[in-house]
């Protein structure tokens, strides 16, 4: 088993819709959760990071995190094809320093 | 948010030469440094972290001869790619981290051509 799965997609919303990217993970005593953005030929970009359960919103994102479920999921609002990438979940163990990704969910935001 | 700098951004040599990269954490100590290789169309494969002063771990599979990691300063990693082949051909990523629950700030990464 991954330590982090996500659904590779590709995920396609048409542009002001909501996309939903979803991910989850099998150790739970994870304290630590990301959401990177990684365009094509470019490095990954931190967009967000949730530590509590529930939700974190940063302007038309919103990270939702389950720890129950050991699950964590990223809300878009507005999508914009600028959105258009792929979208990279981490998660950092209880123990340890290294991060684990998951291989990422591609977006298509539909102008 | 925090800022990572990596030079070259793209280096071609030819094969059996050496190359290295630096990885530099800008406006942060970084207490752990991550590198990772990414081929096209794939998923990020982390190859070594490496802390302040220590030597660094290494991944399963990874060469440490190989790919020498050298993390001298909390500011400055750096990776030698060693007698270079056209299969090390690839995107050379690296991260920085301030300490433990922080998050991981990538650099823009180099891309590295072996002909």
């Amino acid at each position: 088993q991954k330590e982090v799965e996500q659904n590779s997609g590709p995920l396609s919303v048409p542009e002001g819709a909501i996309a939903s990217l979803n991910c989850t993970y099998s150790d739970r005593g994870s304290q630590s959760f990301f959401w990177y953005r990684q365009y094509s030929g470019k490095s990954p970009e931190l967009i967000m990071f949730i530590y509590s359960n529930g939700d974190k919103e940063d302007g038309r994102f919103t990270a939702q995190l389950n720890k129950a479920s050991q699950y964590v999921s990223l809300l878009i609002r507005d999508s914009q094809p600028s959105d258009s990438a792929t979208y990279l979940c981490a998660v950092n163990p209880n123990t340890g320093n290294q991060f684990y990704f998951g291989t990422g969910t591609s977006l298509t935001v539909i102008p | 948010g925090a800022v990572v700098s990596q030079h070259p951004s793209r280096v071609i040599c030819k094969s059996g030469t050496s190359v290295k990269i630096e990885c530099r954490s800008l406006d942060f100590q970084a207490t752990t440094m991550f590198w990772y290789r990414q081929f096209p169309k794939q998923s990020l494969m982390l190859m070594a972290t490496s802390n302040e002063g220590s030597k660094a771990t290494y991944e399963q599979g990874v060469e440490k001869d190989k790919f020498l990691i050298n993390h001298a300063s909390l500011t400055l990693s750096t990776l030698t790619v060693t007698s270079a082949h056209p299969e090390d051909s690839s995107f050379y990523i690296c991260s920085a981290r301030q300490g433990a629950r922080y998050e991981q700030y990538f650099g823009p990464g180099t891309r590295l051509t072996v002909t």
